[in-house]
């Protein structure tokens, strides 16, 4: 596809249900992160990949979230046992061969919503 | 550690009039300094970055940033603004130790009115 992809754009969940959330990057693109943005807050950091590197993992927010990315493309976030406050818009951007000043291009994320 | 402050959470302008959206940064090393648009309901794109070199830097739809190392600072301006330009605007930082991480704001909201 043209862009970064994400699916789906709303999820609504009960609290202590997991949720899957995914990612389809530009193609070609080795470096794949996730961010959250809360209401009124910045973007988080969550995860970073890198081509077949280890993930930085350093800021997901508890080990209720995980995140992998199968065959250096597809990346799906985990949240196991949602609570309220993991209610956010989950973002997405890719990149392509490292470097200084790199662009990230971002999904139009996924609003994900805690009852 | 980095971090980037924009202290406007909103600002209000009405079209045609200038506009200045603020962005500071804490660092111990060298960075790079971008800025990021997100139109409702899409996704962050890049509006201008500063690498090196000279200090301002001119981006897409008419936006400009100066890089002012003495005030840590990378502010962004546009002489005229319009209608079009309301968004949410976002500074990120990362640095060259580790270019691979980007530390964003928390936001400023420009409300551009006719």
């Amino acid at each position: 596809g043209a862009g970064v992809s994400q699916s789906p754009s709303n999820k609504v969940t009960e609290k202590g249900k997991d949720v899957e959330l995914r990612c389809d990057p530009i193609s070609g693109h080795t470096a794949l992160y996730w961010y959250r943005q809360s209401l009124g807050q910045g973007l988080e950091f969550l995860i970073y990949f890198q081509g077949n590197s280890a993930p930085d993992k350093s800021g997901l927010p508890s080990d209720r979230f995980s995140a992998e990315r199968t065959g250096g493309s597809v990346s799906t976030l985990t949240i196991q046992r949602t609570q309220q406050e993991d209610s956010a818009v989950y973002l997405c951007a890719s990149s392509s061969v490292p470097g200084q000043g790199k662009e990230l291009f971002f999904g139009s994320g996924t609003q994900l919503s805690v009852l | 550690a980095q971090s980037v402050t924009q202290l406007d959470s909103q600002v209000p302008v009405f079209e045609e009039a200038p506009v200045e959206l603020r962005c500071n940064y804490s660092s111990s090393v060298s960075v790079y300094l971008f800025w990021y648009v997100q139109y409702p309901n899409q996704g962050l794109q890049l509006l201008l970055k500063y690498l090196s070199g000279s200090t301002l830097v001119k981006g897409i739809n008419g936006f400009e940033a100066e890089f002012n190392k003495s005030q840590t600072s990378f502010h962004l301006r546009k002489p005229s603004v319009h209608i079009s330009d309301t968004a949410e605007y976002f500074c990120a930082v990362s640095n060259t130790y580790n270019f691979n991480k980007f530390y964003f704001g928390s936001g400023t909201k420009l409300n551009v009115k006719p």
